[in-house]
């Protein structure tokens, strides 16, 4: 079955810690995304790529970096300089930039 | 463990005719709800949310939809449908047991591409 897979579910971040979250997809899109969920708001966008080895960077980019050496993986660092990295983190897919969305299932991050 | 289906994955409608897009959804717990609409080309856009306050939401660009608890749906509806609301519509629920933490896990459902024909 084509998806995409987010991975952890669940990732403790000490303070002042680098952490990267996991995205694969095996539907060979072009395009991947990351989106933040905060409580009360809508999601945000934080860094799209709708090639391999390019990637844009959305409305809330500040502390956090990406790459995309793969067609298929997307991962989000997420480092020290984001100083409120307690959030939902979805990735995303489409076949070409802003087409139709496909979601992982997510994961959520909290500061120890 | 939540879960949302949306019924349609295609909708077609005439202009100025009402548009009703159906979302069903299961939760153990008293669920947030939301719609989102992603025009074409366009990223993600909230359209409206649902957090136990009124059962009816109204949202931009004059949709609205209804919690009804009863039936475990959160329809999408809007009077008279305009050419520039043809995108692709996502249901959301999350997960209401971490709403009071940061961070609330969101599950999408796959999608009704609504189409507006003049």
């Amino acid at each position: 079955d084509g998806g995409i897979t987010q991975s952890p579910k669940y990732l403790f971040r000490k303070e002042g810690q680098n952490v990267t979250l996991s995205c694969e997809q095996n539907l060979n899109h072009d395009a991947m995304y990351w989106y933040r969920q905060d409580p009360g708001q809508g999601l945000r966008l934080i860094y799209y790529s709708q090639i391999v080895n390019d990637f844009q960077k959305g409305d809330i980019a500040e502390g956090y970096s990406v790459s995309r050496e793969k067609k298929e993986s997307f991962p989000l660092t997420v480092t020290s300089a984001q100083k409120n990295p307690t959030a939902f983190y979805l990735c995303a897919s489409s076949r070409t930039g802003f087409e139709k969305l496909f979601f992982g299932s997510g994961t959520q991050l909290s500061v120890l | 463990a939540q879960s949302v289906t949306q019924l349609d994955s295609h909708v077609s409608v005439s202009e100025g005719t009402p548009v009703l897009l159906r979302c069903n959804y299961s939760s153990s717990y008293s669920p947030s709800l939301f719609w989102y609409v992603q025009h074409p080309n366009k990223g993600l856009q909230l359209l409206l949310k649902y957090t136990s306050a009124a059962t009816l939401v109204k949202g931009i660009n004059g949709f609205e939809a209804e919690f009804k608890k009863s039936e475990t749906s959160f329809h999408l509806t809007k009077p008279s449908a305009h050419m520039s609301d043809a995108a692709e519509y996502f249901c959301v629920v999350s997960d209401s047991i971490l709403n009071n933490q940061a961070g609330t896990a969101l599950i999408f459902g796959k999608g009704t591409t609504l189409s507006v024909s003049s």
